[in-house]
């Protein structure tokens, strides 16, 4: 079955407490990026990679990193969170960046307190 | 950033009504496509227009791309419950995919 993958899908840390997102795809897709969902502010995109290696700020890079070591993966690094990154995560990859379809993970709800 | 305006942001009807929802914007795109988020869940892909003026259908959605690629709208006739959920737009710019706020639709029976 064609998904994306993330976990946890719930977490709750402490400020300053490094933590690691995975999120891992089996559709062989190229391009995958990162995005969190407040309300009011609808999804706002972190960062995105568009191949093995490459990786590019979104609008919201702030307090974030990414690596992409390999192309199913995409992990988010939250070096040192803070109460203002609580929020609902989406991880998301596509054949490409236009007219394609994004498939979505089923999100992390992330509470730093 | 290239902006996406989703109207109305709510929407709370009966089983049975008509509505629609609109996506606008003061740029041109290639492409524009729809998304249904439900609670809990991921976004899904409902449809992609690439064309202007293009309609699709959806069973009871209907999707409309502006002529001039810079809006795009969903119909949907007869609401049902299982309609409920967040609607969303997205379009492509630069290199990023670009979501609008969303229009939360509420149907009641």
């Amino acid at each position: 079955e064609a998904q994306v993958t993330q976990n946890p899908r719930y977490l709750i840390t402490v400020t300053g407490k490094k933590l690691t997102v995975t999120c891992s795809q089996n559709m062989n897709h190229e391009y995958m990026s990162w995005y969190r969902q407040d309300p009011g502010l609808g999804l706002r995109q972190i960062y995105y990679s568009m191949n093995v290696e490459v990786t590019d700020k979104g609008d919201v890079p702030e307090g974030y990193k990414v690596s992409r070591k390999e192309k199913r993966n995409f992990p988010l690094i939250l070096e040192s969170p803070s109460p203002n990154q609580t929020s609902l995560y989406f991880c998301a990859s596509s054949l490409g960046f236009r007219n394609t379809e994004a498939f979505f993970g089923q999100g992390t709800r992330l509470t730093v307190v | 950033t290239q902006l996406l305006e989703q109207s109305p942001q709510f929407l709370s009807i009966q089983e049975g009504e008509n509505l629609t929802v609109y996506c606008n914007s003061s740029s041109v795109f290639s492409s524009l496509q729809w998304y249904r988020q439900e609670p809990g869940e991921g976004p899904v892909l409902l449809v992609t227009v690439v064309t202007g003026g293009e309609v699709k259908k959806l069973k009871r959605l209907t999707f409309q791309f502006g002529d001039a690629r810079k809006d795009s709208s969903l119909h949907i006739t007869a609401a049902q419950p299982g309609d409920t959920g967040l609607y969303l737009c997205a379009a492509s710019s630069g290199t990023a995919l670009i979501f609008g706020k969303g229009t939360t639709l509420s149907v009641s029976s």
